[in-house]
Parts: C-alpha cells; structure tokens; sequence
C-alpha cells in the first residue's frame, strides 16, 4: 500500500479565498483523522471520522473549517474563507479497529498570505 | 487525557542508547502510554505503546513504572536517523491522541 496520500503537498493562497485539501486513507481503514500543526500550538485534532461518519469534530477551529467523507477512500477539509493564521501543515491520518496506531501522510503546507 | 511532561531537548550520541522520559503522573487505570516521533517535515510515525508490562518492538523499548506515573522510552542504538521529535501521549485508545510539545532528540556523530 502506498499509504496515507495527501494532496497538494503545499499550497500558497491568498486570504479570503477557498482551500481544499485532500486525503486518501490506506485501504481497508475505517478511521480517519485530520490534523494541524504550527508553531504556536503543535499538533492538534481538528476532525475524526468512523466509516465516513464524522465522530468528533470538538477540535474544529470555527466554521470556516469543514471536512467531509464521502466514501471510505477519499475525504476533504475545506477552509472558506481562508485567513494568513489558517497557515500550518495539515496532516490526514487513518487506522482500524485492530491496529495500535495511526498512519500519517506526509502533510499538506498551507500558507495564506 | 492525562498530561505529560518531558524535557524539551536532549543529545545522544551514534551508536550509543537513548533513554528518554516521561512524567505522566495523573494516568488512570485504563490509559496507554504511547510514542510517536516525528522527523523533520514528515508526519509522526508510531514507535511503541503499552499499559503496565514493559513492551520492546523493533524500534524501541519501553518501560512503565510499577505506579505508572513515568516511563521510559529506550532507542537501544541511536543512528542519526533518529533525530526527531519524540512525543509522549496518554490516551485511553489510539484514536483521540494529543500531542504536547515532545522531546527533541538530536543523535550526533
């Protein structure tokens, strides 16, 4: 398996515009989960979803933020109207019920200017 | 989730073991203790879990105190490859994880 995929790996945008970042979990994989890391805060749990359903979504920022999983091998997380502090790297991350840990993708680097 | 502490940086040397600690003094009964690093611009790649037995894979060893309040994580030969950030996290299962800031681990020649 290829792994978790990403796309794009790195996005430059202007503030009030729309971003979308895309996510491909490993196959087989019934859990996903979006991520944001800066400097200022680390890591953080935006999102999580169980077979495409939206579990817990407590770490979302505000509505400008939202994330969707329309079937078990793709999701999005878009920002609208996007702002220069939105700027982080955004990983994706998935597993299943038997496994011990997460698989993270490599990231997508955001930066709105 | 119960809180860790670990010391913000630390320095190994190629070839020689790295022992790295962690303070989580608040863990219930029912928490893991897990590690995940993170090398530089990738994203954390899972090392090691466990609950109260010591756990050894072929990345690493980990060791839990009898009171669960602290553990270890040991790299038994550090290669340079190993620099990274190491994160310690308390969880009940591996979903909702949060990372603090973590260890940052430099392996010198």
């Amino acid at each position: 398996d290829a792994g978790v995929i990403q796309s794009p790996r790195h996005e430059v945008t202007e503030m009030g515009q729309e971003v979308t970042l895309r996510c491909k979990p490993i196959s087989g994989h019934d859990y996903l989960f979006w991520y944001r890391q800066t400097m200022m805060r680390g890591l953080e749990l935006l999102i999580y979803f169980n077979n495409n359903v939206p579990i817990d979504d407590s770490g979302m920022p505000e509505d400008r933020f939202s994330a969707k999983m329309p079937n078990a091998s793709f999701s999005t997380l878009k920002i609208q109207p996007s702002e220069p502090r939105d700027s982080a790297v955004y990983f994706c991350a998935s597993t299943s019920l038997g496994d011990n840990e997460q698989f993270f993708g490599p990231g997508t680097r955001l930066t709105v200017l | 989730d119960a809180k860790t502490t670990q010391p913000p940086s630390m320095d190994c040397a190629e070839g020689r073991a790295a022992n790295l600690p962690c303070n989580h003094s608040t863990i219930s009964g029912n928490e893991y203790v897990y590690w995940y690093r993170q090398i530089h611009s990738q994203g954390p790649q899972y090392i090691i879990h466990g609950l109260k037995n010591n756990e050894t894979n072929e990345m690493a060893s980990l060791i839990i105190t009898e009171d669960r309040k602290s553990s270890t994580l040991i790299l038994p030969h550090a290669t340079l490859r190993d620099t990274a950030v190491y994160y310690c996290i308390v969880s009940l299962s591996w979903g909702k994880l949060q990372f603090g800031a973590g260890t940052q681990v430099v392996v010198t020649p």
